[in-house]
């Protein structure tokens, strides 16, 4: 089974602070996707990166920014944190790009 | 505005009860995707369905596509209190390279 993981579950940051959220997958997944997901909004698409080093903007991608060292890991950097990035955060990873995603169990954020 | 738009919001049954959920699309597809989200997790991807199929079906799972009503509908048959979660529709337009996701319904079984 693919798995993936986050490397924080719960995460409490102070405006201003630099924050890192990390994702792992060990299926050798080509892509790479990172979310936000908040109440009445749904998913919003904030990164995606189809190889390593490569990296695409979603819908959202004021004030976040992303590296992809490493063909499993995939990470979101806030470069100063605020308070409207309170927000679950989710990666996914998938083999094709429009083809089944396979979500990590989450990160929510709150931003004090 | 989102590309897939769930409906209804809400849905409360009993146990036992089928499931329906609708979801509408404004642009042609590739495929269209059903997700699982159980509170406070990650979503869990239960079914793909690709713009020359009509029907699918998994298990408990029946799951339709219209591409003429740009709809789709999943049921959930015999529904157990395990099948409460959201559950969200995610489309993959074909002048996009992403999936776009829908708000989701959120579903409840009474025992």
């Amino acid at each position: 089974d693919v798995k993936v993981t986050q490397s924080s579950r719960y995460l409490v940051k102070r405006t201003g602070e630099k924050v890192f959220l990390e994702c792992v997958q060990d299926m050798d997944h080509e892509n790479m996707f990172w979310y936000r997901q908040d109440p009445g909004l749904g998913l919003r698409l904030i990164y995606f990166s189809y190889d390593v080093k490569m990296k695409e903007k979603g819908d959202i991608p004021e004030g976040y920014s992303v590296s992809r060292e490493k063909k499993e890991r995939f990470s979101l950097i806030l470069e100063s944190a605020s308070t409207n990035q309170t927000s679950m955060y989710l990666c996914a990873s998938s083999e094709g790009q429009s083809e089944t995603q396979y979500f990590g169990p989450g990160t929510r954020l709150l931003v004090l | 505005s989102q590309q897939g738009e769930e409906d209804p919001q809400a849905l409360s049954i009993q146990e036992g009860e089928n499931a329906t959920m609708n979801c509408s699309y404004k642009t042609s597809i590739n495929n269209l995707q059903w997700y699982r989200q159980n509170s406070g997790r990650g979503l869990v991807h239960l079914i793909l369905i690709r713009s020359n199929e009509r029907e699918k079906h998994s298990g408990r799972l029946r799951v339709t596509l219209d591409t003429s009503k740009k709809s789709s509908s999943l049921l959930i048959t015999a529904s157990r209190a395990a099948d409460t979660a959201s559950y969200f529709c995610a489309t993959d337009p074909r002048n996009t390279d992403k999936l776009i996701f829908g708000t989701g319904t959120r579903l409840q079984v009474f025992p």
